[in-house]
């Protein structure tokens, strides 16, 4: 069955340093991955996806992710945490009928200043 | 930009009304969803479109129904609220396609009483 998997639900990072967020996914074939951010009160942004070629992909905000096959990862990094990054990030995989996406249960992330 | 319009942020209910959450979208994406979000449970699929008047159940559709009745629209619907079901709800759209991200709102944070 397809999942994904967030392995940690919160985080505190201190501002300036910098950040590895987790996502290990299960898939039968190729898969398309997506990181998504949400802001308190907010909807869910898209920060960056992968669907092929280049396993390392640059997202807004500074962000970027490696895809990593043999691990079944997609892992999203920033070399320099900012306050405003605080939110909630969550990762996603497809693709599925009908344009469906499987989410994570998403982590946590504060930032110290 | 892509603008996925939730009718309300905020909305409180009593046990047994019916409920309607309106979602409108401005890019002539085929699919919509709906999701409701919990704190450690992530995003759950409630329901999805891919077109004018289909619909098909996700993962958690007991106790919704939805309505798209026109390309730009869907509907949510609470038959007869509960107080279980107090969340937040998110709506989404996107182009057709295996590959295309959601687009989401702001989210309607839903009480039942």
């Amino acid at each position: 069955a397809q999942s994904v998997t967030q392995p940690d639900i919160h985080i505190t990072v201190s501002e300036g340093a910098s950040l590895e967020l987790r996502c290990n996914y299960s898939y039968g074939a190729t898969p398309y991955l997506f990181w998504y951010v949400q802001s308190p009160g907010q909807g869910l942004q898209l920060l960056l996806k992968y669907f092929s070629g280049d396993t390392l992909v640059q997202g807004i905000k500074g962000f970027e992710a490696e895809f990593k096959r043999s691990q079944s990862s997609f892992n999203l990094r920033k070399p320099s945490v900012h306050w405003s990054d605080a939110a909630e990030y969550f990762c996603a995989v497809g693709p599925n009928q009908g344009g469906k996406l499987i989410f994570g249960q998403g982590t946590e992330l504060s930032v110290k200043p | 930009d892509v603008k996925v319009t939730q009718s309300s942020r905020y909305l409180v209910k009593r046990t047994g009304e019916k409920v309607f959450l309106e979602c409108v979208q401005d890019m002539d994406h085929e699919n919509m969803f709906w999701y409701r979000q919990d704190p450690g449970l992530g995003l759950r699929l409630i329901y999805f479109s891919y077109d004018v008047k289909m619909k098909e159940k996700g993962d958690i559709p007991e106790g919704y129904s939805v309505s798209r009745e026109k390309k730009e629209r869907f509907s949510l619907i609470l038959e007869s609220a509960s107080t279980n079901q107090t969340s937040m709800y998110l709506c989404a759209s996107s182009f057709a396609g295996l590959n295309q991200p959601q687009h989401f709102g702001d989210g309607t944070r839903l009480s039942i009483l």
